[in-house]
């Protein structure tokens, strides 16, 4: 069954920690993202990666870091800097075919307290 | 700056009747459009999409409309059923595509009403 796995799915840290959420895809896909959902606000662009190895900044990239090591794997690391971490964070892929649907996973919701 | 705008936060309907998700833009450059559903504690799953060339698509009981002069999307369910519930996004793709990048309005939460 291929899909976008994100773990765990509710996550508890307290402020001044950093914490690693995992995002796993067996679909193939190029192309890997990440975004943050907050109450009442559309999908804000944290991260992307086109390629392993390479990775650029979206809209809302302080405070996080990203790495691709692998095409399968694209772990967002919120560190300490990140001023409002408490959010559901989503994690989604896609092809490079140019039809442009993102498959999303199910989410973290990250608690900061 | 919101490029991709849903001005109604919520709509309720009735179960059978026809439900209107609207969306508007603020940027020619965009490409394509996309409209996602959303339930709650999940990911979004695709719907349904529309090139700027054209101005329907048809799926099912869903349909999006393009209007560009306007600068306005609408997705039409018809007839909505209970499990039409959740909230809908809609989407755009720029002309300039960084890396397939989409940009979310803020999303409309849609309840049907048996």
């Amino acid at each position: 069954d291929g899909g976008i796995t994100q773990s765990p799915k509710y996550l508890f840290r307290k402020e001044g920690q950093n914490v690693t959420l995992s995002c796993e895809q067996n679909l193939n896909h190029d192309a890997m993202y990440w975004y943050r959902q907050d109450p009442g606000q559309g999908l804000r662009l944290i991260y992307y990666s086109q390629i392993v190895n390479d990775f650029q900044k979206g809209d809302i990239a302080e405070g996080y870091s990203v790495s691709r090591e692998k095409k399968e794997s694209f772990p967002l690391t919120v560190t300490s800097a990140q001023k409002n971490p408490t959010a559901f964070y989503l994690c989604a892929s896609s092809t490079d075919r140019g039809d442009y649907e993102q498959y999303f996973g199910p989410g973290t919701r990250l608690t900061v307290t | 700056d919101q490029q991709v705008k849903q001005n109604s936060p919520s709509l309720s309907v009735q179960e059978g009747r026809i439900s209107i998700l609207n969306c508007d833009y603020t940027n020619s450059m965009f490409d394509y459009f996309l409209w996602y559903k959303k339930y709650p504690a999940e990911g979004p799953t695709f719907l349904i999409s529309i090139s700027s060339i054209k101005d329907k698509n048809e799926d099912g009981r869903f349909t999006v409309f393009l209007n560009k002069s306007a600068k306005h999307l609408s997705l039409h369910i018809v007839p909505s059923q209970p499990g039409d519930s959740a909230v809908y996004f809609c989407a755009a793709v720029p002309f300039y595509n960084q890396g397939g990048k989409l940009i979310f309005g803020q999303g409309t939460e849609l309840s049907v009403k048996p």
